[in-house]
């Protein structure tokens, strides 16, 4: 069974530059997350999706970062325009819902992102 | 979010059992707590995850006391590629859906010696 994957595993770009973030969850999971970690930081939740409903977003830093996951499958993460403080290891997980316990959740490799 | 506190780094022998020890005073009625292993370049792993007492599977166990403001992560007879860092999260439950929003800490740096 392939697990998670990101797209692409590392990306550079300028300030105020658009960059797209993706990640194809393990097939059935509803539960899909994003997580970031900046330089020198913990890693940081960011957003929980259930299927295509956003479930939680509180970790979302500010109005620059849309993340979709439109019918239910892979999601996006877009961050327009890009900062320097972006800058960090973006991951992706995704977990089955077990109708009640809490889910083991499976993370991908993450994106490098390099705002310069 | 209940906070959690465990060791900077740790450093142990090849063969050896190594126990990391994480605080979270603040737990509440419904965290559960997990551990998660993360190699470099690659996302964080499941190890194992328990509510109290102990759990036991083919990685490692988790111990749990009573009060369970801390718990302790026990790899048995280590080797060089358990050279990691290992993360102790202390999840809220949701009322949907039963998933745990983690948390991560600084988690601890171990490093395996030959």
């Amino acid at each position: 069974e392939a697990g998670v994957t990101q797209f692409p595993s590392h990306s550079v770009i300028e300030k105020g530059q658009t960059v797209t973030l993706r990640c194809d969850p393990i097939s059935g999971h509803d539960n899909l997350y994003w997580y970031r970690r900046v330089m020198g930081k913990e890693i940081k939740f960011l957003l929980h999706f259930v299927k295509e409903s956003k479930q939680d977003e509180s970790g979302m830093p500010n109005n620059r970062f849309l993340a979709e996951r439109t019918g239910g499958t892979y999601s996006t993460l877009k961050v327009q325009p890009a900062e320097l403080e972006d800058s960090g290891v973006y991951f992706c997980a995704s977990s089955q819902d077990r109708g009640g316990t809490v889910d083991e959740q499976f993370f991908g490799p993450g994106t490098r992102l390099t705002v310069l | 979010l209940a906070k959690t506190t465990q060791p900077i780094s740790m450093d142990s022998y090849e063969g050896q059992e190594v126990n990391i020890t994480c605080s979270h005073n603040n737990i509440a009625t419904n965290d559960y707590i997990t551990w998660y292993q993360q190699f470099p370049s690659q996302g964080p792993r499941f190890i194992i995850q328990g509510y109290k007492t102990k759990v036991t599977n083919e990685v490692a166990s988790l111990f749990i006391p009573a009060d369970r403001k801390s718990s302790t992560l026990s790899l048995p007879r280590v080797s060089l590629s358990d050279t990691a860092v290992y993360y102790c999260l202390v999840g809220d439950r949701a009322r949907t859906g039963g998933y745990q929003k983690v948390t991560f800490g600084t988690g601890t740096k171990l490093q395996v010696i030959p």
